[in-house]
């Protein structure tokens, strides 16, 4: 598999539930990142991993937990989320962060919070 | 802050028309411009980007010219195709924030 994958597509979940979104980037890059895209705003980002360093959250509500276990994978652990929550949740990958490398967007996993 | 700006859709078209989307920027310093593009049920591509005042990126016949007086990046495209229907974001990108700012996107329907 090539460029940058996300698991599961689809996820649908209570707000009391445990749940985690999986990304993968194929792409030999050292910086991942998490975003949040809502209808009607503008993309948000979430978090920023650099060799598998946090380096930005950007005031993230700590119901959202990233965890980078290596520069290939990123998750972002779910719990006890809100309705408001409800949203896309994209991932990317990028050649070094604080570089001006393209960013490449997995296809994201549409997230409702029930 | 930085921000970025481009007109809001829907921007409603017929085949072969000529398509154009502002994109305007500001910022402190000389960010990088990008344009991605979303299809229904997608994650973002990037469509094209320019790095420096007066480059022109180009992709897929779409164009768009880093104009650094008029802080501006509008994405042209002389004929479109029903399956250039998607959302068009514009982005800047500084190094020194390390962060990538994207317009609202402007979602285009093109119709036979």
């Amino acid at each position: 598999e090539t460029g940058v994958t996300q698991t599961p597509r689809h996820l649908v979940m209570g707000m009391t539930n445990k749940k985690s979104l999986k990304c993968e980037q194929h792409l030999g890059h050292n910086a991942m990142y998490w975003y949040k895209q809502s209808a009607k705003k503008p993309l948000e980002l979430m978090f920023v991993y650099n060799f598998k360093e946090q380096t930005e959250n950007n005031s993230v509500p700590s119901r959202f937990s990233p965890e980078c276990p290596n520069s290939s994978h990123l998750f972002l652990h779910l719990h006890t989320l809100q309705p408001e929550d409800s949203a896309l949740y994209l991932c990317a990958s990028s050649g070094l962060a604080g570089s001006t490398d393209t960013q490449y967007f997995g296809p994201g996993t549409r997230l409702t919070v029930l | 802050g930085d921000s970025v700006t481009q007109m809001e859709g829907p921007v409603t078209l017929s085949e072969e028309a000529c398509l154009t989307i502002n994109c305007t920027y500001t910022a402190t310093g000389y960010p990088s411009l990008f344009w991605y593009v979303q299809y229904p049920g997608e994650g973002l591509q990037l469509l094209l980007k320019a790095t420096k005042a007066d480059d022109k990126g180009s992709n897929k016949g779409f164009e768009a010219t880093y104009r650094k007086e008029t802080t501006s990046f509008h994405l042209e495209k002389g004929s479109v195709q029903v399956s250039d229907s998607a959302v068009y974001f514009c982005a800047q990108y500084k190094a020194a924030g390390n962060k990538l700012t994207f317009g609202g996107g402007t979602r285009v329907l093109v119709k036979p």
